[in-house]
C-alpha cells in the first residue's frame, strides 16, 4: 500500500541551526511534492512546490530536494528561529491536476533561542 | 483578498447527531476539497468537489457527503456521528486548470468534538 513518513515526530534545535526533515514515500510516484506549515489550530500554510524533474528548489531560507530513486525529500530550514517552531508537512500529489494530497503525518520543529 | 473562509470555528455534537460544516473558497477558486485531521496525524482526504460535483473522494463511509453551490462555495455533511469523527475539518481550495502543481489553499478548520 501506499505510505508516506515523515522520519520523526518532533525536532528540537537551537537557534541559527540548520534544521533538516526528512519525508519518505513507498509505492507511489508523485509528479509533484509539496511542504506545508501548520500551526497549532490553523490550517496548513504552503511553503515550497518541487515537480518529479527537479532536484532542488529554492526560498530563502528554506531548501527542498526530491530525490525520486530514493524516494525520498529533504525540507532544511538555514539560520532557523524560534518563529519557525511548528509543524511541518510533506504532501505527495499525483499526476493528474486536481487530484487529492496525500499528506505525512507531520514533524513538529521546535526552535529555542 | 479573503482568503478560504470555514464556519462554524468550533462545534460540539453528540453521538448520533448530524452536522454541517460550511466552506468558502479563495476568490477566483473553483475547486473545493475537503480533509480530515484528527490530533497528532496528518490531513485526511475526504472529498473534492468541482463543477458542483464529487471529482474524487478517499476511503471515507457514505456518512460523509458533500455539495458545491454555483458560487464555488461547499458544504461538508456528516450523519450518524461517532466518537472518532471529533477532528479539525479542513477545506482548502484551489483552480483546477492551474498548470503548476495543485497547491491548496486551506482554511482555518472547524474543530468538531462528538461527545
Amino acid at each position: 500500500s501506499q505510505k508516506i513518513e515523515q522520519n520523526s515526530e518532533a525536532l528540537n534545535i537551537q537557534e541559527g541551526k540548520t534544521a533538516t526533515l526528512t519525508c519518505n514515500y513507498t509505492n507511489y510516484s508523485p509528479a509533484y511534492l509539496q511542504w506545508y506549515r501548520q500551526d497549532p489550530g490553523r490550517g496548513p500554510v504552503f511553503l515550497l512546490l518541487i515537480r518529479e524533474n527537479e532536484k532542488e528548489k529554492r526560498k530563502e531560507r528554506l531548501k527542498v530536494t526530491f530525490d525520486t530513486t530514493l524516494k525520498q525529500s529533504l525540507f532544511h530550514i538555514t539560520a532557523s528561529q524560534p518563529a519557525d517552531s511548528a509543524t511541518y508537512l510533506c504532501a505527495l500529489e499525483r499526476r493528474q491536476a486536481g487530484t487529492a494530497l496525500i499528506f505525512g503525518k507531520g514533524t513538529t520543529l521546535s526552535v529555542s533561542s | 483578498d479573503a482568503g478560504v473562509t470555514q464556519s462554524p470555528t468550533h462545534l460540539i455534537k453528540t453521538r448520533g447527531q448530524q452536522v454541517t460544516l460550511r466552506c468558502s473558497p479563495k476568490s477566483g477558486h473553483d475547486t473545493v476539497s475537503w480533509y480530515q485531521q484528527a490530533l497528532g496525524q496528518g490531513p485526511q482526504f475526504i472529498f473534492q468537489y468541482y463543477e458542483e460535483e464529487e471529482r474524487q473522494r478517499g476511503n471515507f463511509p457514505d456518512r460523509f457527503s458533500g455539495h458545491q453551490f454555483p458560487n464555488y462555495s461547499s458544504e461538508l455533511n456528516v450523519n450518524a456521528l461517532l466518537l472518532g469523527d471529533s477532528a479539525l475539518y479542513l477545506c482548502a481550495s484551489t483552480q483546477v486548470a492551474r498548470l503548476e502543481g495543485d497547491t491548496q489553499y486551506f482554511g482555518p478548520g472547524t474543530r468538531l468534538t462528538v461527545l
